[in-house]
């Protein structure tokens, strides 16, 4: 199946300080990327969608200026944390969808990044 | 707006016996209807979907889902429970249409499964 894969998987980093999180789909391209933030034991949150080569689409109340999202080709997408604060501490996962069509809609998720600032 | 309910925060189950984790959905038109595992400190991993025809969906694991129109159900059921099966498991939706959130993936708030011995 298709697998999608997040570097770092863990990262600490001290406030005011920026961290980029990477996002590959390693064998397929995805038409779509997804960011999610997921508290402990919450459900996901949806905080954007990225297309590749246009800008992201962010969800209402997540600073688009804070977590910057760069989709620069169909198998790699970033989100950066710009001047990151304990309460950004959380479990980011990404996901890429394939197929363009509902019929053939298939979302694939990455392991998380785990990111504390301390 | 679309959504999804899952009543139950956790669910407990003896290894060998058959488990039901409850998932329930609010949307306009058809949806597509998704069932998805997580194990710790790991993002979700796909299980099932129901696009349409057969109500009964079986997927990965020997898991298999049952949508039920009447009453906007999509329950995700196994025969026998495996301690192994212990994880937290998502229900999600995709609303019909292309506008309005239609390509996005609406969660359920997730259902914490121990299975023990």
């Amino acid at each position: 199946g298709a697998v999608v894969s997040q570097h770092p998987s863990r990262v600490i980093c001290k406030s005011g300080t920026s961290v980029k999180i990477e996002c590959r789909s390693l064998d397929f391209q995805a038409t779509t990327m997804f960011w999610y933030r997921q508290f402990p034991k919450q459900s996901l949150m949806l905080m954007a969608t990225s297309n590749e080569g246009s800008k992201a689409t962010y969800e209402q109340g997540v600073e688009k200026d804070k977590f910057l999202i760069n989709h620069a080709s169909l198998t790699l997408s970033t989100l950066t944390v710009t001047s990151a604060h304990p309460e950004d501490s959380s479990f980011y996962i990404c996901s890429a969808r394939v197929g363009n069509s509902r019929a053939s809609y298939e979302q694939y998720f990455g392991p998380g990044t785990r990111l504390t600032v301390t | 707006a679309q959504s999804v309910a899952q009543p139950e925060d956790q669910v407990n189950v003896a290894e060998g016996n058959p488990l039901t984790v409850k998932c329930t959905y609010s949307v306009s038109g058809n949806p597509y209807l998704f069932w998805y595992v997580q194990y710790p400190n790991r993002g979700l991993q796909f299980l099932l979907k129901y696009i349409t025809g057969d109500n009964l969906v079986k997927g990965s694991y020997g898991f298999e889902a049952e949508f039920n129109k009447s009453q906007t159900s999509f329950h995700l059921k196994k025969p026998s429970a495996l301690v192994s099966d212990s994880a937290l498991y998502f229900c999600a939706v995709l609303p019909a249409g292309v506008t309005g959130g239609g390509n996005k993936l609406t969660f359920g708030t997730g259902t914490q499964l121990k299975v023990e011995l």
